[in-house]
């Protein structure tokens, strides 16, 4: 089975500086999805950024990137330029790709990271 | 619609009583997941469906708990005598089948037994 552990229960960052996410995964699958995903006080689950395995290149959405070490299992977030509306828990997941497993279709999170901003 | 919806948006039951939850996913979308994310935790997975049937139930804690699907759209989630045990969000999420690209997520039902 697929586990995902976020190490930093809590982290803070001034606002306009950079702050990065660590998550580790365990997984014997060579094919799989990656995603970090944040979560307000709204308590909706939004998606910030995904990675596919079979992909070398780091994945980036605007502020939001990844440094995805497949070797390593590591997979964590870089928030450049940090703003108040960062304020969150940020959530690491995993899927897997393999249709004939058990775990197909179901995310596997991490314990989560809370995010402070301040201004 | 438009995202998923799911309801109640809070809910208070006695302990041992029995509760539904609900949950409408985006129009179009064939897999449909549970979660649950109890305070300060990560979301555990509960069920997952494909159309009307759940392929992984591996989750579901407890014979207390069952979910189900119909017409392949809205999907409800049971617990019968609840416990404090039970007392978390449940958030439902949907994707189209051959989705790799994560899941929309509705914002989650609190639930607590007092």
């Amino acid at each position: 089975a697929q586990t995902v552990t976020q190490s930093q229960p809590e982290m803070s960052v001034q606002e306009a500086e950079t702050v990065t996410l660590s998550c580790t995964y365990d997984t014997s699958e060579s094919d799989y999805y990656l995603f970090w995903y944040k979560q307000p006080p709204s308590r909706q689950m939004i998606l910030v950024i995904r990675q596919e395995a079979y992909k070398q290149q780091n994945a980036t959405e605007n502020r939001f990137s990844v440094n995805f070490q497949k070797a390593a299992k590591s997979f964590s977030l870089k928030i450049s330029d940090s703003q108040l509306g960062d304020a969150a828990m940020y959530f690491c997941a995993y899927r897997s790709t393999n249709a004939g497993g058990t775990s197909y279709g179901k995310l596997t999170f991490g314990q989560g990271t809370i995010l402070t901003v301040h201004p | 619609g438009a995202g998923v919806s799911q309801s109640p948006s809070n809910k208070v039951t006695e302990k041992g009583k029995d509760v539904e939850l609900r949950c409408d996913p985006i129009s179009g979308h064939t897999a449909l997941y549970w979660y649950r994310q109890s305070l300060g935790q990560g979301l555990e997975f509960l069920i997952y469906f494909q159309g009307n049937s759940a392929p992984d139930k591996s989750g579901l804690p407890s014979d207390r708990f069952s979910a189900e699907r119909t017409g392949g759209s809205v999907s409800t989630l049971t617990i019968q005598r609840t416990q404090q045990e039970d007392s978390a969000v449940y958030l439902c999420a949907s994707s189209r089948r051959t989705g790799g690209y994560g899941y929309t997520f509705g914002s989650g039902t609190r639930l607590t037994v007092v």
